[in-house]
């Protein structure tokens, strides 16, 4: 079986402040993580994924993810929040098993950023 | 631009009635998903199609049903057995079953029994 937990519904940061939204996994198999970011009634759009190449993830935005194994974390970070990353993120997890897979959604975490 | 188009936006349903959210994609994407999304709850996945007239029951199927007649389309019927139907309902794709090749998502349907 396998699941993520988002430790933190909800995070506040000022503009130009660094942003740290975290999410630990776990799973029986060698994980493919992913970061999805929605905007307010909107689809998701996929931020970055860790498929078992290099364990620090860059993606859109200016994002970027550290998988580690050993703390079975995959937390999400920014430079310097900007206005527009205003948004819910989802960590998503999903087993390399090699036959029929899908992914699990955390609960998401609620950005909120303040000038 | 290829993507996945998802309608209606928004869609109210009275109590007893079925209604079908539309999703068509043009991404020549083989897999296909819906998924619920509730406040506080992540997203839920309700059915899966990995092909054509083929689909799979996902976490939450009860009083929804499906149809994959096309691969561009995948339909979802909220049927009147589903007895909290409010929710916003996504649409996904994939080019293979599997998330390790990462998914479209539609902008969504929101669902509202009236």
């Amino acid at each position: 079986a396998q699941s993520v937990t988002q430790l933190d519904s909800h995070v506040s940061v000022s503009e130009g402040t660094p942003v740290l939204l975290r999410c630990n996994y776990s799973s029986s198999y060698s994980p493919s993580l992913f970061w999805y970011v929605q905007h307010p009634n909107k689809g998701l759009q996929l931020l970055l994924k860790y498929t078992s190449a290099a364990t620090l993830v860059k993606g859109i935005n200016g994002f970027e993810a550290e998988f580690k194994k050993s703390e079975t974390s995959f937390h999400l970070t920014k430079p310097s929040a900007h206005m527009s990353d205003a948004a819910e993120y989802f960590c998503v997890v999903s087993q390399n098993t090699g036959t029929a897979s899908k992914l699990t959604f955390g609960t998401g975490t609620r950005l909120q950023v303040t000038l | 631009d290829g993507g996945i188009t998802q309608s209606p936006k928004y869609l109210f349903r009275k109590e007893g009635q079925n209604v079908t959210l539309s999703c068509e994609q043009n991404l020549n994407h083989d897999a296909m998903y819906w998924y619920r999304q509730d406040p506080g709850q992540g997203l839920r996945l309700i059915y899966y199609s990995q092909i054509v007239n083929d689909f799979q029951k996902g976490d939450i199927a009860e009083g929804y049903s499906v149809s994959r007649e096309k691969k561009e389309s995948f339909p979802l019927t909220v049927t009147s057995a589903q007895k909290n139907p409010t929710a916003f309902y996504l649409c996904a794709s994939s080019s293979v079953f599997g998330a390790n090749y990462g998914y479209t998502f539609g902008s969504g349907t929101r669902l509202t029994v009236v």
